[in-house]
């Protein structure tokens, strides 16, 4: 069982639809990080969470870390939003200092 | 534009081969984490370097190194290429400081072994 585990793996919308890609993790982490890649593979960092909630632009993501379930929304959701999304974690207590990442979000949003 | 630079862009070579990835990190940043992204396994660490020095190792297999050198630049050797070794290679780097800091990812390398 993969410890990052990303729903839906595919979601195909309509522009303007409110969108929410969860992600579930199995380990104790330090930091959770969504980032998102674009045809051509380039990977942006969209957020980094702890804790809470963090909001820019249209873009919400939230962290339960007792539930240890993250959430990216996007609102007003527009064709340019088309992308993978990843979520990644970063443990806390295990050697390797690297993210460990989920498989990813196929977003198609349509106009 | 990250501030991560990656060469080269695109490479094909043969199996059996051996390759060079680099990567200058953005400015300032002390750590450089190298990352294997491939159809089948999607995106997986494989090694970070923190001021020169190796900090921590994923799943890096034995045929492939690295190394980070005094200006923080960091080179990916990987040798003995197999077909299955064709991926993404993406290189990123992080600011200074505590656990779970942003991270910066470059362009990314697409290696094709044929």
């Amino acid at each position: 069982k993969n410890e990052v585990e990303q729903s839906p793996q595919n979601l195909t919308a309509q522009e303007g639809e409110f969108i929410t890609i969860n992600c579930s993790y199995s380990v104790g982490i330090s930091a959770l990080h969504w980032l998102q890649q674009h045809p051509g593979g380039g990977i942006v960092s969209l957020f980094m969470l702890s804790s809470g909630k963090k909001k820019h632009g249209r873009l919400i993501a939230t962290i339960n870390i007792q539930e240890k379930h993250s959430s990216l929304h996007i609102t007003a959701s527009h064709p340019r939003d088309s992308a993978v999304y990843i979520c990644a974690v970063r443990s806390v207590g295990g050697g390797a200092d690297g993210l460990t990442f989920g498989k990813g979000t196929h977003l198609i949003i349509q106009p | 534009d990250s501030g991560v630079t990656q060469t080269p862009k695109h490479l094909i070579t043969a199996t059996g081969q051996r390759v060079t990835l680099r990567c200058s990190p953005r400015s300032g940043d002390l750590s450089v984490y190298w990352y294997q992204q491939s159809l089948d396994q999607g995106l997986q660490f494989l090694i970070q370097y923190y001021n020169g020095e190796e900090r921590a190792k994923g799943n890096i297999l034995e045929r492939f190194s690295a190394q980070q050198f005094p200006d923080l630049h960091s080179e990916l050797n990987l040798s003995s290429l197999e077909l299955g070794d064709s991926a993404l290679y993406f290189c990123a780097s992080s600011t200074p400081g505590r656990a779970g800091n942003t991270i910066y990812f470059g362009e990314g390398s697409w290696l094709t072994v044929v």
